[in-house]
Parts: structure tokens; C-alpha cells; sequence
């Protein structure tokens, strides 16, 4: 298995824009999170799905933030509108279970100018 | 609240000088304590998870315990290529608390 791919890899968007970042969990696994890390404050978890639904959002930091997960092959997770702060590295993962070990993707950079 | 700690931020070795950090957590209801090791520009690598107190978890150089406050990961005769940001994650419930990490540089 590829493991779980994100794409892109990098993006650069003006303030103001929609910004949608996607990850395909790996084949099997049942559980997918977005997470997302900056210097100051680490890795934080943002939503967690189990079996394609969403069953943890409360890290979401708000209403500008959106995260889909249509099947158990891919997911989104969309800002609108970006703003600078949301400047930061994020992170998909997916476990078999929500219990056991996640296996992360090589992350999104998002730089919001 | 739930929170977790971990010590010390960074740490630099001697080649095949014996070291562990540390992972403090006080959170209700722990299911799960994992450790991960994060290379720079890339995603967390899972290395243990470990779910009650006295549980250990060795593979090569590293070995991972925990009590029911804190888990050490213990790291014998560390290699240069054991360079990393090693971090540590809790679950509680459905919620998922990564530690700021520990940078480790271990020079030859």
C-alpha cells in the first residue's frame, strides 16, 4: 500500500480564497483525522472519522472550516475564506480502528498571504 | 484538563550515550499511549502504542514504559540516525493529545 496520500503538498493562496486540501486514507482503515501543526501550538487534532462519519469535530477552530468524507477512499478538508493564521501544516491520518496506531500522510504546508 | 508534557524539549547525545524522554499526562480515562517519531518535512511515524500501566514496548534501540501518570521512551547507545522530533499522543475518548514533542540530535 502507498500509505496515506495527501495532495498538494504545498499551497499558496491569498486571504480571502477557498483552499481545499484532500487524503486518501489508506485501503481498509475505517477511521480518518485531520490534523493540523504549527510551532506554537503542536499537532492538534481537527475532526476525526469513523466508517465515514464524522464522529469528533470539536477541534475544528470554527464555521470556516469544513471537512467531508463522501467515501472510504477520500476526504476534504475545506477553509472558506482562508485568513493568514490558518497558515500551517495539516495532516491527514487513518487507523484501522479509531483504538489502534494512525498512520499519517506527508502533510499539506498551507501559506496563506 | 486534559494536557500533556513532554520533557525535555530537545536533547543532544553522544553517539551511544543512553538517554530517555519523557511524556507526562493527566487526562480522564486513558485508552491508549502512543509515541511517535516525526522527521523533519515529513508525517509522524508510528512507533508504540501502549494501553496500561506497566506495559513495556522494546524494538531496536528504543523502549517504551509507562506508568499511570507518565511513559518514558528509553533510547540505548542512540545512533545518528535516531535524530529526530520524538512525540507522544494520548487518547481519551475520541480526542487525540499530542505532547510539543522532543527534538533529539545525537551527534557521532
Amino acid at each position: 500500500d502507498a500509505g496515506v496520500i495527501q495532495s498538494p503538498r504545498h499551497e499558496v493562496t491569498e486571504m480571502g480564497q477557498e483552499v481545499t486540501l484532500r487524503c486518501k486514507p489508506i485501503s481498509g482503515h475505517n477511521s480518518l483525522f485531520w490534523y493540523r501543526q504549527t510551532m506554537m501550538r503542536g499537532l492538534e487534532l481537527l475532526i476525526y472519522f469513523n466508517n465515514n462519519v464524522p464522529i469528533d469535530d470539536s477541534g475544528m477552530p470554527e464555521d470556516r472550516f469544513s471537512a467531508k468524507m463522501p467515501n472510504a477512499s477520500f476526504s476534504t478538508l475545506k477553509i472558506q475564506p482562508s485568513e493568514p493564521r490558518d497558515s500551517a501544516v495539516y495532516f491527514c491520518a487513518s487507523s484501522f480502528t479509531g483504538d489502534t496506531e494512525a498512520f499519517f500522510g506527508q502533510g499539506t504546508r498551507l501559506t496563506v498571504v | 484538563e486534559d494536557q500533556v508534557t513532554q520533557s525535555p524539549e530537545a536533547l543532544r547525545l553522544q553517539e551511544g550515550e543512553s538517554s530517555s524522554l519523557n511524556c507526562s499526562y493527566t487526562v480522564s480515562g486513558l485508552r491508549g499511549l502512543f509515541w511517535y517519531r516525526q522527521d523533519p518535512g515529513k508525517g509522524p511515524e508510528f512507533l508504540f502504542t501502549l494501553y496500561s500501566a506497566g506495559e513495556e514496548k522494546e524494538k531496536e534501540r528504543l523502549k517504551a514504559t509507562l506508568t499511570k501518570k507518565e511513559s518514558f521512551l528509553h533510547i540505548t547507545a542512540p545512533k545518528p540516525e535516531d535524530s529526530a522530533t520524538y512525540l507522544c499522543a494520548v487518547q481519551t475518548g475520541n480526542q487525540f493529545y499530542f505532547g510539543t514533542g522532543t527534538s533529539l540530535t545525537v551527534i557521532p
